[in-house]
């Protein structure tokens, strides 16, 4: 199977510009969870979705917004983008949203703001 | 919500030497507990996982220990290579809920010398 894959892989914006990240899971797999990874802060959970449902959420701003389609692919948006949010944005499949399920990783977006 | 401490966050070894990475966890619910290697550019790769109801998990090099008492768990590398190199990340699952999702820890940087 193909792995988890992410579009694009690079981003320059500037401040006050929006984004959009794409993330298309391993076939089969229902639950794509975002995570934002920085070198101060390591790897933070954004939100995860199932079945075109936002599941859990994480400690962002909603800036931060997300959305799933019904082929399971999902993008993440952030709007109104502030330095700190430059960052490597990573996302994650699993089949279901169980517990006890291994997430896959994606290669991530490196998003510089500026 | 859960907590994971990981040490150290730099490892130096040299080639053939043993690697040990500890990490300890807030919830006593955790029930997941997954190792993600991620290299220069890449996402985080799964290398090892242990579930609650087992002690202790080992695949090739790669042993990963669990401590539901203490609420620990260690990643053992044997006989380490140069290509061992990169950042190795532990992970907590939230608990028994079914839309928990990962909490990770910091990151351990390892370097193994030839």
């Amino acid at each position: 199977k193909a792995g988890v894959t992410q579009t694009p892989r690079y981003l320059i914006k500037t401040r006050g510009q929006q984004v959009t990240l794409s993330c298309s899971p391993i076939s089969g797999h229902r639950s794509v969870s975002w995570y934002q990874q920085t070198p101060g802060q390591g790897l933070q959970f954004l939100f995860e979705y199932f079945s075109e449902t936002q599941r859990n959420k994480g400690n962002f701003p909603g800036r931060f917004s997300g959305r799933q389609f019904s082929n399971s692919r999902s993008e993440m948006n952030v709007s109104t983008l502030e330095l700190g949010d430059s960052a490597l944005y990573l996302c994650a499949s699993r089949p279901l949203a169980s517990s006890q399920e291994t997430q896959y990783f994606g290669p991530g977006t490196r998003l510089l703001v500026l | 919500g859960e907590n994971v401490e990981q040490h150290p966050s730099t490892l130096s070894v040299q080639e053939g030497d043993s690697a040990v990475i500890k990490c300890t966890y807030s919830d006593s619910a955790s029930n997941y507990f997954p190792w993600y290697k991620q290299e220069l550019g890449k996402g985080p790769q799964l290398i090892i996982d242990i579930r609650s109801n087992v002690g202790e998990k080992k695949d090739q090099r790669i042993a990963v220990t669990l401590n539901k008492t203490a609420k620990h768990f260690s990643l053992h590398i044997t006989e380490t290579q140069p290509e061992d190199s990169a950042v190795y990340f532990c992970a907590a699952s939230m608990g028994n809920s079914g839309y928990s999702t990962l909490t990770f820890g910091k990151g351990t940087m390892l370097l193994v010398s030839p």
